[in-house]
């Protein structure tokens, strides 16, 4: 059972350049989401997507556009990176809105933009 | 803020000590769930506790919740070295599906 998996796990940009993350679950989840962890701190949402068909905005989501392909992919896409983006990406998913919330991750995507 | 701030930033201990994490907070919660994360890897759920109650175990794990002095601690007893880890705690507020993260405590169990 593979849960979230994330592509690709690393990835170095220069600035200006473009970027999708890609994201699959197959725990046939509602929603999905994209955190974003600087060092030393907690995750902060960029975006997310209660249901397919639908997605919102988090915390932070200046620079990032995402697309809820499906109900098992979301992709995260940074149309021009820029240094403050360097982080480690992470994907989640939970059943929706009805349950606990309890959210599953995948491995996290490390972008360093120079 | 709305987020969790969690107490201690930093823990060490010995193996076999027991290991509190406390985690307070501001706004009002639907649940409050205790997430681990090993250097480098996602996030794992460990324990969900609701609003209305007080307490919760799972195997070596102990959670409490005061609403009315919004806090919560994480007790993990008789710690492993393979607890050493970062623990997040992480605020529902009402229906919102934007879960908040607090900054975390890095744990240390020394063999």
């Amino acid at each position: 059972n593979a849960g979230v998996t994330q592509t690709p796990k690393f990835q170095v940009l220069k600035t200006g350049q473009s970027m999708t993350l890609q994201c699959a679950q197959d725990m046939n989840h509602n929603s999905m989401y994209w955190y974003r962890q600087d060092p030393g701190m907690g995750l902060r949402l960029i975006y997310y997507s209660a249901s397919e068909g639908t997605t919102d905005k988090g915390e932070v989501p200046n620079g990032y556009n995402v697309s809820r392909l499906n109900k098992r992919e979301f992709s995260l896409r940074l149309e021009s990176a820029a240094p403050s983006q360097t982080s480690v990406y992470f994907c989640a998913s939970s059943l929706g809105a009805s349950n606990t919330g309890e959210l599953f991750f995948g491995e996290g995507s490390r972008l360093t933009v120079l | 803020s709305q987020q969790g701030e969690e107490d201690p930033q930093a823990l060490s201990i010995q193996e076999g000590e027991n290991a509190t994490m406390n985690c307070s907070y501001k706004t009002s919660i639907n649940n409050l769930q205790w997430y681990r994360q090993n250097s480098g890897r996602g996030l794992v759920h460990l324990i969900l506790i609701r609003s209305n109650e007080r307490e919760k175990h799972s195997g070596r794990l102990r959670v409490t919740l005061d609403t009315s002095k919004k806090s919560s601690s994480l007790l993990i007893t008789a710690s492993r070295a393979a607890d050493t880890a970062s623990y997040f705690c992480v605020l529902r507020a009402g229906s919102s599906y934007k879960l908040i993260f607090g900054s975390g405590t890095r744990l240390l169990v020394r063999p």
